[in-house]
């Protein structure tokens, strides 16, 4: 089956600072990622769909300058948190789109990063 | 606009024995997706099971069954046999049939409890 990695798993920041989160399809062109966020036993929330060659769609109030989406090949996407602060510890989750023959129907999840500001 | 509920936060059951997760959602459409996620503690998010709207015949996957009713859009998961493995929280999604974003809705999600 398809494959998503993220790296890293978990990473701990400074308040401040800013972290980058990597998510790749390993075997397959992912002309679409999606970035989710979850809270401890919450459902996943949708944060910005993100296509390859164009800007990313953030969801209705997720800041785009904060989260910092990049798509730049159909195999990477990478999320950078901005001047992250406490609150923006949290546990982030990409996905990726198998895009066949026009339709598609299935996302493929990677094993998510652990984010710690302190 | 499209929205997933699973009514129930927490289920337990014993082992071996049968559970069935709810699953109601609302659209429009008439052609779509629906899913049913398994996240366990290590929080890998693993399909169980995929079931497409024009399909009348109900989707199974070994000790996974759904029970999918179009016209009360419901659409229910039941797990046989159940094995200790199966503890984790379920979601269910629904996805859409082609679109430009192919943005998947997520319910609540239910903890699933396995009693040895």
């Amino acid at each position: 089956g398809a494959v998503v990695s993220q790296h890293p798993s978990r990473v701990i920041c400074k308040s401040g600072t800013s972290v980058k989160i990597e998510c790749r399809s390993l075997d397959f062109q992912a002309t679409t990622m999606f970035w989710y966020r979850q809270f401890p036993k919450k459902s996943l929330m949708l944060m910005a769909t993100s296509n390859e060659g164009s800007k990313a769609t953030y969801e209705q109030g997720v800041e785009k300058d904060k989260f910092l989406i990049n798509h730049a090949s159909l195999t990477l996407s990478t999320l950078t948190v901005t001047s992250a602060h406490p609150e923006d510890s949290s546990f982030y989750i990409c996905s990726a789109r198998e895009l066949l023959a026009g339709v598609s129907y299935e996302q493929y999840f990677g094993p998510g990063t652990r984010l710690t500001v302190t | 606009a499209q929205t997933v509920t699973q009514s129930q936060p927490e289920m337990s059951v014993q082992e071996a024995e049968t559970v069935t997760l709810s699953c109601t959602y609302d659209t429009s459409e008439s052609d779509y997706y629906l899913f049913w996620y398994k996240q366990p503690p290590s929080r890998q998010m693993i399909l169980v099971i995929r079931q497409e709207a024009y399909k009348q015949q109900n989707a199974t996957e070994n000790r996974f069954s759904v029970n999918f009713q179009k016209a009360a859009k419901s659409f229910s998961l039941k797990i046989s046999d159940s094995q200790l493995g199966d503890a984790a929280m379920y979601f269910c999604a629904y996805g859409p049939f082609s679109s430009n974003t192919g943005k998947l809705i997520f319910g609540q999600g239910t903890t699933l409890q396995v009693k040895p």
